[in-house]
């Protein structure tokens, strides 16, 4: 059975960077599949940040694009995210997800619909 | 960026009684990339619908989605007690977005 857990700190200061990594359990991720994050604000909905696959490709939401560093270290089977320059619009809770089969348009090749996500993990931005 | 409305933003019914959520999109969602997810207070989402009409694995078949296009309907024939959640509906293109969300409350 396949199981993610993010982790990470649950204070960032604003201007610095957030640091979170999801160990995953139960599928080696260099195997396949994308993987990727997706926060949820308090009280508030789902916002997609970023997705990447096993052997490297990646793509980003546009806002916070610039922002945003999505990683997979094989070695340890896990993904990290990396938010620079945070404000307190970025406090939310933060899942990491896996995406279901891919597929490929003329545009690119992307993932599936979210089918095993973390328990997600609460990051507040404040000093 | 494909905006997804989600109507209405409150169901309230009753335990037996069927729900009929929508999701329309601003613009085609090709291949119908369409997912649904329930999400309880205090947990991550739980993935439904994919393919805007798959059932994904374990969910029961009093849940199910239909349309394409720019028109999805999340549908739950019969409300079980443990039906009243969150619902949102997702498009996986090239950019992925979650609609607002339906909460499906207990009349």
């Amino acid at each position: 059975q396949v199981h993610l857990q993010e982790s990470g700190p649950g204070l960032v200061k604003p201007s610095e960077t957030l640091s979170l990594t999801c160990a995953v359990s139960g599928y080696s991720i260099s195997s396949g599949y994308y993987w990727g994050w997706i926060r949820q604000p308090p009280g508030k909905g789902l916002e997609w940040i970023g997705s990447v696959y096993h052997s490297g490709g990646s793509y980003y939401n546009p806002s916070p694009k610039s922002r945003v560093t999505i990683s997979l270290d094989t070695s340890k089977n896990q993904l990290s995210l990396k938010l620079s320059s945070v404000t307190a619009a970025d406090t939310a809770v933060y899942y990491c997800a896996r995406h279901m089969a891919g597929y490929c348009t003329n545009t690119g090749c992307y993932g599936g619909a979210f089918d095993i996500w973390g328990q997600g993990t609460m990051v507040t931005v404040s000093s | 960026e494909i905006v997804l409305t989600q109507s209405p933003d409150t169901l309230s019914l009753s335990p037996g009684e069927r729900a009929t959520l929508s999701c329309r999109a601003s613009q085609n969602i090709s291949s119908s990339y369409l997912a649904w997810y329930q999400q309880k207070p205090g947990q991550a989402p739980r993935l439904l619908i994919y393919g805007a009409s798959s059932r994904a694995t374990g969910i029961p078949d009093r849940f199910s989605g239909s349309g394409s296009g720019t028109d999805f309907t999340l549908t739950i024939t019969r409300l079980e007690p443990e039906d009243f959640a969150l619902y949102y509906c997702q498009q996986y293109g090239s950019a992925p977005t979650f609609g607002g969300g339906t909460k499906v409350e207990i009349k």
